[in-house]
This record gives structure tokens, C-alpha cells and sequence, in this order.
């Protein structure tokens, strides 16, 4: 069974604050991880992925991936208001274009 | 660019009438397609998936059917809703090649009553 799992939160970061995100993955054989922000009522919109060991930074988002210890977070730089949603992480194991994804981490940027 | 549609935005239907959510691609060819449902306060579950015309994969065992006449469409069908039916549907496309991310399409919200 392949799991992703990410506290449910609330995390609550006051603005310009940095949000970290954390999520860990079962599967050692996955190869390619997302990161997806849900706003209340709305779908999820994919803010980042990453498929190697490292950081990947875009804009005020960095997403981590650490292989070995099998985890994958985001960081929210500068944190606004408009970035309070659920993020979700979803990890595609390799080879396969199924996703398992967490059930996500709600964020809330108080000014 | 590609975008992605689904209709109805939203639909509220008794138990035990049927359903029919339509989801279409546009601005790509051969894509995987998929169907999720979002119920409240919980996380994404995968109902089916197909990687092509006609090939369709049940992720879960239930009341509800897809199917992909063309290319670019994915339509999710029940004979006969129940109340646990309710939720938020997403149809999402992703690529075939190196890409593996999904995109979603603005989801259908069923209240089944």
C-alpha cells in the first residue's frame, strides 16, 4: 500500500513569515512529486513539482526532495494571505502515471 | 495552451436518478485522463483512468462507470445514485511522456439528496 502523509494542520504562519510544508512517501521507487495548492470550494492547481534530490526554488516557493529519508517539503517565503489553501502533495511512484496523493495540509496566513 | 473543462459546475439530484459529468481537453492529443472524488473534509480518491480511447481503469469498485468516446472526453456516469455519491468531482489530464503532473479541470459539486 503506497501512502503519502502530510499534517492536516491547521498550520498558521503570520504574514511574511516562512511556511514549511512536509509531506513523507512509502515508496521508495517514486520518482516525481508535486506540490498542488486547493483553495476553499475550488480545484487543485499544481504549484511545483520536483524529481530530483535537492531544492527546486520558484518565486517565493522552494520545494525539497530528500530521496533517502523519503519526504518532499515546500517552503512559502514571505508568506501572504492569498496563500491560506490546503496544499496537497502527490507523489508518482516510477513508471506509473497514477498518482497517490496526501490529503493535504491546510495553511493559514494571518496578517 | 491546454485547458480543461467540466460541466456542470454544480448538480443536485435525488437518490436514485442517474448521472452524467462531462469533462473535455483541449490544446492536446492522447492524454491521460482521470476522475477523482473529493468528498468533505477528505482527501482525493481515484475513481478511474485511462490512457486511451475506449481503455478504461476502475480504481474503485461502485455504482459509477466512465468511459472515453473521443480522445479529449471523459464522461462519468451512474444508473443509479446513492446519498454517499455526494461530493466534489475532478476530471484531470496529464501528459505521457517525462511530465507526470496532472492538471485538474474546475470540478463538479454533487449533492445527492
Amino acid at each position: 500500500q503506497k501512502e503519502v502523509e502530510q499534517n492536516s494542520g491547521p498550520l498558521s504562519v503570520p504574514e511574511g513569515a516562512i511556511a514549511s510544508l512536509n509531506c513523507t512517501y512509502s515508496d521508495r521507487g517514486s520518482q516525481s512529486f508535486f506540490w498542488y495548492r486547493q483553495y476553499s470550494g475550488k480545484s487543485p492547481e499544481l504549484i511545483m513539482f520536483i524529481y530530483s534530490n535537492g531544492d527546486k526554488e520558484d518565486g517565493r516557493f522552494t520545494a525539497q526532495l530528500n530521496k533517502a529519508s523519503q519526504y518532499v517539503s515546500l517552503l512559502i517565503r514571505d508568506s501572504q494571505p492569498s496563500d491560506s489553501a490546503t496544499y496537497l502533495c502527490a507523489v508518482f511512484p516510477g513508471g506509473s502515471y497514477i498518482p497517490t496523493f496526501g490529503r493535504g495540509t491546510s495553511l493559514i496566513v494571518h496578517p | 495552451s491546454q485547458t480543461i473543462h467540466q460541466w456542470p459546475a454544480t448538480l443536485v439530484q435525488p437518490v436514485g436518478s442517474p448521472l452524467s459529468l462531462e469533462c473535455t481537453v483541449e490544446g492536446t492529443s492522447n492524454p491521460n485522463l482521470y476522475w477523482y472524488r473529493q468528498a468533505a473534509g477528505r482527501g482525493l480518491q481515484l475513481l478511474f483512468y485511462s490512457v486511451g480511447i475506449g481503455q478504461i481503469s476502475s480504481e474503485v469498485p461502485q455504482n459509477l462507470s466512465a468511459s472515453r468516446p473521443q480522445d479529449r472526453q471523459f464522461i462519468l456516469s451512474s444508473k443509479k445514485l446513492l446519498l454517499s455519491d455526494s461530493g466534489f468531482y475532478l476530471c484531470a489530464w496529464g501528459g505521457r511522456l517525462a511530465s507526470y503532473e496532472q492538471y485538474f479541470g474546475p470540478g463538479t459539486r454533487l449533492t445527492v439528496t
